[in-house]
């Protein structure tokens, strides 16, 4: 079974500053996608980035951008100059195939001014 | 265009009370999602639909639970008895193709279902 582990349940970083979010996942499979989706108190996710795992290159985004390292199965979002509107819950994803989206249990994100 | 419509946003009733949801995916959208996500918890989903067939409905209590997509358009979920532990937010969400995630999924805001 597909399963993704976010191990941090909350962060704060100053406005202006960086922050990076973790995210490790565990699959057998060697194709599948990965995502940060973005719900902030109105409640909708929000698709913030994806990456592909037969892409070597890590995937940008303006402001957020991923360090995915395939063989330790780590897939962490790196926000730069942090914004009051990034405050949200970040869920990290896997997508394999013709499978449900799995979710880690989220990280809530406060950015301080 | 427009996103994926939720209804109602807000829900509250008593256990045993039946309560139904609605969805109406982005048009031409087949693939439809309902997640159910806990308090302090990542989203869990309870059915896809692919059209107006399901191709995933493992993680749906069905004893209690039910949903369609009769016309492959919009879809109702519906929740009959409600039990405490059905308090939740309710997503519906809907893609392209299944599967293909260079079309990613498209969340509505959620209706949050409070129990009684």
């Amino acid at each position: 079974a597909q399963t993704v582990t976010q191990s941090q349940p909350e962060m704060s970083v100053q406005e202006a500053e960086t922050v990076t979010l973790s995210c490790t996942y565990d699959t057998s499979e060697s194709n599948y996608y990965l995502f940060w989706y973005k719900q902030p108190p109105s409640r909708q996710m929000i698709l913030v980035i994806r990456q592909e795992a037969y892409k070597q290159q890590n995937a940008t985004e303006n402001r957020f951008s991923v360090n995915f390292q395939k063989a330790a199965k780590s897939f962490s979002l790196k926000i730069s100059d942090s914004q009051l509107g990034d405050t949200a819950m970040y869920f990290c994803a896997l997508l394999i195939g013709n499978t449900p989206l799995v979710f880690g249990k989220g990280t809530r994100l406060s950015v301080i001014a | 265009e427009a996103g994926v419509a939720q209804s109602p946003r807000y829900k509250i009733i008593e256990k045993r009370q039946s309560v139904a949801f609605w969805c109406n995916p982005i048009s031409g959208h087949a693939t439809l999602y309902w997640y159910q996500q806990i308090l302090g918890q990542g989203p869990k989903l309870l059915i896809q639909f692919q059209n107006n067939g399901v191709v995933d409905d493992s993680q749906l209590p069905k004893d209690r639970f039910s949903a369609e997509r009769l016309k492959g358009v919009d879809s109702t979920l519906k929740i009959q008895p409600a039990k405490l532990e059905d308090s939740a937010v309710y997503l519906c969400a809907s893609s392209l193709i299944t599967g293909y995630s260079n079309q990613p999924q498209h969340f509505g805001d959620g209706t949050r279902l409070s129990i009684l």
